[in-house]
């Protein structure tokens, strides 16, 4: 099974701040990531594919990179709406989900 | 418009079994990957099981031999058989549309429904 291990598990931040997540695999997925955003009591959306395609409709101040082991989620200029739980997913071996990064404005 | 509709949550006793049914509207179940996720109260997401186009199925370690994901193409309908229910179990069950059989995200998703377990 492949295990995924997000940091960090928290953060708090002002608005226009650059926030990073990262996202590790515990063996080689390629690119197999994707990265959701969940508000509390609604159901996850999917914002980034494929480690670095932003879904459609997303906004630009959200990306992604990292290929084999090692991602990175950023939000380029946090803003008030992206108060959520941010998770990423492999899908090389099935689907696992990491255990999720809770952000929150300072 | 694509719409996924979950539906068979409640309350039941350890060792029950229960039916979710998550009604599709705006494309074909049957020709997508469809799959089953839970979140179990201020918890993380689990995936729980999924099943191809093709009619194959799969599960999580932590569900398997228990719970069966299947489908009625006449009703355009997803279905999750639970069965042998333990606490644990206990979570909002969301059913989800991947996205392709070659990107595998979650790219539609319901409402949740809950499911607790317990005497």
């Amino acid at each position: 099974d492949i295990q995924m291990t997000q940091s960090p598990s928290s953060l708090s931040a002002s608005v226009g701040d650059r926030v990073t997540i990262t996202c590790q695999a515990s063996q080689d997925i390629s690119n197999y990531l994707n990265w959701y955003q969940q508000k509390p009591g609604k159901a996850p959306k999917l914002l980034i594919y494929d480690a670095s395609n932003l879904e459609t409709g997303v906004p630009s101040r959200f990306s992604g990179s990292g290929s084999g082991t090692d991602f990175t989620f950023t939000i380029s200029s946090l803003q008030p709406e992206d108060i959520a739980t941010y998770y990423c997913q492999q899908y090389d071996n099935l689907f696992t989900f990491g255990p999720g990064t809770k952000v929150d404005i300072k | 418009e694509v719409q996924l509709v979950e539906s068979g949550g409640g309350l039941i006793q350890p060792g029950g079994s229960l039916r979710l049914s998550c009604a599709a509207s705006g494309f074909t179940v049957s020709s997508n990957y469809m799959s089953w996720v839970r979140q179990a109260p201020g918890k993380g997401l689990e995936w729980v099981s999924v099943i191809y186009s093709g009619g194959s199925t799969y599960y999580a370690d932590s569900v398997k031999g228990r719970f069966t994901i299947s489908r009625d193409n006449s009703k355009n309908t997803l279905y999750l058989q639970m069965n042998s229910l333990r606490a644990e179990d206990t979570a909002v069950y969301y059913c989800a549309r991947v996205l392709s059989w070659s990107t595998r995200g979650f790219d539609y998703w319901g409402q949740g429904t809950l499911v607790t377990v317990s005497s």
